[in-house]
């Protein structure tokens, strides 16, 4: 069965430098969701979209932004990275009018500032 | 604030051996809880769900009971195996909510 897809799996950037992360939620799944987690803690939410538009919003800094596309896609744009930017960041996509199907997480992009 | 903790956040055993992971959660009005496997700098592999309506979850040797007026969940694992060596996550997604809360995780080792 096809899972959530993020990419890329690892990305080192500098200080300063702009990230971008894609997920591909799983087909048909209207429903995505950011998270991060850093080195040791649990993974904290970022933010949400369903049906395109910006749905809940958690943690995210201002630096951060992210959008889904129509074809249900999302991205997450990450400027002027700190050090403290380093972490698994996680997507994971869900059906709203199918609740209790629970969350499928992709398997994180590994982001490293140095 | 939803706030949910996990305890121990480390265990071992040894091989065989029946376990049970806690997780409790401060606010009540839940719609689900979920509990999620984690190997080391890995995804998360979602294990059970159970509906807020639910008092237990079965899969193989695993089973999750959930008490919400309490606001305790426990994830059994039965004969453990060194393959079940991971950090288990349990994670609450909040009535009215569409975001999960997780918990803090316990690492487990299942000893040879």
């Amino acid at each position: 069965a096809a899972g959530v897809i993020q990419s890329p799996r690892h990305l080192i950037k500098e200080k300063r430098e702009t990230a971008t992360l894609k997920c591909y939620p799983i087909p048909r799944h209207d429903t995505v969701y950011w998270y991060q987690q850093g080195p040791g803690q649990d993974p904290q939410f970022l933010i949400s979209f369903y049906e395109k538009m910006q749905s809940d919003k958690g943690s995210i800094p201002d630096r951060f932004s992210a959008q889904q596309f129509s074809d249900y896609h999302s991205e997450l744009n990450m400027s002027s990275l700190e050090l403290g930017d380093s972490a698994l960041y996680f997507c994971a996509s869900s059906l709203a009018s199918r609740p209790n199907y629970g969350y499928t997480f992709g398997s994180g992009t590994r982001l490293t500032v140095v | 604030k939803q706030e949910v903790t996990q305890i121990p956040a480390a265990l071992s055993v040894p091989e065989g051996e029946n376990l049970v992971l806690n997780c409790s959660f401060t606010d009540s009005a839940i719609y689900n809880l979920q509990w999620f496997r984690q190997d080391p700098g890995k995804g998360l592999t979602s294990l059970l769900l159970i509906q807020s309506s639910q008092r237990e979850q079965t899969s193989g040797r695993l089973n999750a009971s959930l008490d919400k007026s309490s606001g305790r969940s426990t994830l059994y694992i039965a004969a453990s195996q060194p393959g079940d060596s991971a950090t288990y996550l349990c994670a609450v997604r909040r009535a009215g909510a569409n975001n999960l809360f997780f918990g803090t995780g316990t690492r487990l080792t299942v000893i040879p």
